[in-house]
């Protein structure tokens, strides 16, 4: 079973559109990244959140970490073509040094 | 100041031949961890290495080994290839600091096996 389950898994919207992605978990994480990866390339990371119910915001982007820690999520406002790309949330195996990453959230912004 | 480097960018292998690849670490950065990622699936966990020593290794097979030197650079060898072992093999480099576990990713190595 997958330990980070994301949310849709692929998303087709057009330019302008709001959006939210979903990285939920049934253990408790000590604290999640969110990456984006564009094919061919490596993860870059977006963000870290680490106290529950945290919001954090980078530019058009919110992300949100659940009060419980298990789950988190993606916001982007007023998408563009420029926000394409596979989404991932990841974080460490709880009690162990294991990073794990979800199954990923595959977004194509059309103009 | 250089992110984490990869080498080298492409390789091409047959089954059963030997592969070496290697990662510089961002400059401040003691842990690498390696990851192998197959084409539409996220990264898989390979090993952590810290301190010169394997620390966490995930589910992979024995043909997958590692080195860390004191340079804090590292290294992934793959015996034995498969053609399975075709993919995107990626390295980070992280300060784990308490919670805080944020891994930096380099550019990747494609390894296709013949």
């Amino acid at each position: 079973t997958q330990l980070l389950e994301q949310s849709p898994q692929f998303l087709s919207i057009q330019e302008g559109e709001n959006l939210t992605v979903y990285c939920n978990s049934s253990s408790v994480f000590s604290s999640l990244q969110w990456y984006r990866q564009e094919p061919g390339e490596g993860p870059v990371l977006l963000v870290t959140v680490v106290t529950g119910g945290e919001v954090k915001k980078l530019k058009r982007l919110t992300f949100q970490f659940g009060d419980a820690r298990k789950d988190s999520s993606l916001h982007i406002t007023a998408a563009q073509p420029g926000d394409t790309g596979l989404y991932l949330c990841a974080g460490p195996r709880p009690g162990t040094y294991k990073y794990i990453f979800g199954t990923g959230t595959r977004l194509k912004v059309l103009a | 100041d250089a992110g984490v480097t990869q080498s080298p960018t492409h390789l091409i292998k047959t089954r059963g031949q030997q592969v070496t690849l290697r990662c510089s670490p961002k400059s401040g950065h003691d842990t690498v961890s390696w990851y192998q990622q197959a084409l539409g699936q996220g990264p898989q966990f390979i090993f952590q290495y810290y301190e010169e020593e394997e620390r966490q290794r995930g589910n992979f097979p024995d043909r997958f080994s590692g080195h860390q030197f004191p340079n804090y650079s590292s290294e992934l060898n793959v015996n034995a290839l498969l053609l399975g072992d075709s993919a995107l093999y990626l390295c980070a480099s992280s300060f784990i600091a308490g919670d805080i576990n944020e891994q930096f990713f380099g550019p990747g190595t494609r390894l296709t096996v013949l």
